[in-house]
C-alpha cells in the first residue's frame, strides 16, 4: 500500500539550515517526488520537483538516495516567512494514485 | 494566466442543501484535480482528471459527491446533500500535459461550511 509519510511539526531560527524528510514505500522508478509550501487561507505552491540524486533551484534542494524510499527538502538560511506547511507529494504511476503526505508545520524564530 | 479559477470563495448553507463549486483550470493544462482540506484529515485527493476523463474517484467520500468536467476550461464539484462533516477547504489544481500530476497549481480554494 503506497503511503507517503513526514514529521507533523518542526522547530528552527532564523538563518539555519532546515531538512524535510518524507518517507514514501512502493515507490517506481519514474514516479516523481514533489514538495509544496502552504501559508494559511491560500493553497499549496510548488517548491521543487524530482526523481533522483539532487536537485536544486533558486529556494531550495531536494535529496533522494539510491532506493528512494525517502526524500529530503532543504531550505538553506531560513527566514521567519519560511514558517508554513510543507508538503510532500508522490504521485505512483503503476497504481496512478496521487499521495499526499500530512505535512510538516514548520516554524521558524527570530 | 490569471492562474487557477474557483468559485465562490466562500460557501455557506444549510444541511441538506446542494452545493456545487466551480474550478477554471489553466489553459493549456490537461490535468485537473479536486482535494479537500480538513484539520482533522489534512489535505486529501478526491478526484482527478487527464483531458476531461476522469482517472482515479477513489477519494471520493461516497455517493453524495460528484464531479465533472464538460470540458477542458472548467469543472465542477457536487454535494448533494450537503452534510456538516462536509464543512472544509476544497481545493481545485492543474497541471501541464507531460508533466504527469505532480507540479500541480492551486487556486485559492472554496471555503465549505455547512450548517
Amino acid at each position: 500500500l503506497a503511503k507517503t509519510t513526514q514529521p507533523i511539526s518542526m522547530d528552527s531560527y532564523e538563518g539555519q539550515e532546515v531538512n524535510i524528510t518524507c518517507s514514501h514505500n512502493n515507490i517506481a522508478t519514474n514516479d516523481y517526488i514533489t514538495w509544496y509550501q502552504q501559508f494559511p487561507s491560500q493553497g499549496p505552491r510548488f517548491i521543487i520537483q524530482g526523481y533522483k540524486t539532487k536537485v536544486t533551484n533558486e529556494v531550495a534542494s531536494l535529496f533522494i538516495p539510491a532506493d528512494r524510499k525517502s526524500s529530503t527538502l532543504s531550505l538553506p538560511r531560513v527566514s521567519l516567512s519560511d514558517t508554513a506547511v510543507y508538503y510532500c507529494l508522490v504521485g505512483y504511476s503503476s497504481a496512478s494514485k496521487i499521495i499526499f503526505g500530512s505535512g510538516t508545520r514548520l516554524s521558524i524564530r527570530p | 494566466d490569471a492562474g487557477v479559477i474557483q468559485s465562490p470563495r466562500h460557501e455557506v448553507t444549510e444541511m441538506g442543501q446542494e452545493v456545487t463549486l466551480r474550478c477554471k483550470p489553466i489553459s493549456g493544462h490537461d490535468y485537473l484535480f479536486w482535494y479537500r482540506q480538513t484539520m482533522m484529515r489534512g489535505l486529501e485527493l478526491l478526484i482527478y482528471f487527464n483531458n476531461n476523463v476522469p482517472i482515479d474517484d477513489s477519494g471520493m467520500p461516497e455517493d453524495r459527491f460528484s464531479a465533472k468536467m464538460p470540458n477542458a476550461s472548467f469543472s465542477t464539484l457536487k454535494i448533494q446533500p450537503s452534510e456538516p462533516r462536509d464543512s472544509a477547504v476544497y481545493f481545485c489544481a492543474s497541471s501541464l500535459r507531460g508533466q504527469g500530476y505532480n507540479e500541480q497549481f492551486f487556486g485559492p480554494g472554496t471555503r465549505l461550511t455547512v450548517l
